[in-house]
């Protein structure tokens, strides 16, 4: 049974540091790895998309990393800004599969 | 092109009634998902659908139940509702092939509340 775990829970930094989010899973046969941002009773808006077959993807300050084979992911934020604060969620779809494995997420608070 | 909708947005039940959700997927998107969040559990899958048929389901109890209807969009039931169904439920649209193959689309969810 595929688990996804996200560390830290908890993160506050001031406003202008880069930060790293992880997230590690168990099971390497995934096919997607998808980082989603939640603000506070919101849905989830989708962030990046890495295929397993790719090792990073990158959009605007946002850069996410995967390493298959040992599990990890990790998404890098820089210059963090008050309006990066949220809760950041990694999860992963198996081949064939719809189904996401979420992570319990890790809440990042941007203090200007 | 418009996001998921869900309705209604907030729901307020008691125990033992029956509760149905509701959720269109992005234009052209048959693949729906849904999944109930609470903060103890986080994020968990419930159902699949796909052209009119449940794909996959996950680990909950036979009182949750769904369906999807030929343009799409998708309800699922809750009945005999208890308080620890109290949560947000969240619906997700996928495209069948094309560059977002498998990324999926939250909605804005539904705050169920049971008491």
């Amino acid at each position: 049974k595929q688990e996804v775990t996200q560390i830290p829970a908890a993160l506050s930094v001031p406003e202008g540091e880069n930060l790293v989010l992880n997230c590690s899973f168990t099971d390497s046969a995934i096919y997607n790895l998808q980082w989603f941002r939640q603000d506070p009773g919101k849905g989830l808006t989708s962030l990046l998309l890495i295929q397993s077959s790719q090792r990073e993807q990158t959009s605007g300050r946002l850069n996410a990393s995967l390493d298959k084979s040992s599990g990890r992911s990790t998404l890098y934020i820089a210059a963090s800004q008050p309006g990066d604060s949220a809760t950041y969620l990694c999860a992963v779809n198996g081949a064939g599969s719809y189904q996401l494995t979420f992570g319990k997420g890790t809440k990042l608070s941007v203090i200007p | 092109k418009a996001g998921v909708t869900q309705t209604p947005r907030y729901l307020i039940k008691t125990r033992g009634q029956q509760v149905t959700l509701s959720c269109s997927p992005i234009s052209g998107h048959r693949s729906v998902s849904w999944y109930q969040q609470t903060p103890g559990q986080g994020l968990q899958f419930l159902f699949e659908y796909f052209s009119e048929t449940q794909r996959n389901k996950g680990n909950f109890p036979g009182r949750f139940s769904g369906r999807q209807f030929s343009n799409s969009r998708s309800e699922m039931n809750v009945s005999t509702l208890e308080l620890g169904d109290s949560a947000l439920y969240l619906c997700a649209s996928s495209s069948d092939g094309g560059p977002d193959y498998y990324e999926q689309y939250f909605g804005p969810g539904t705050r169920l509340t049971v008491t």
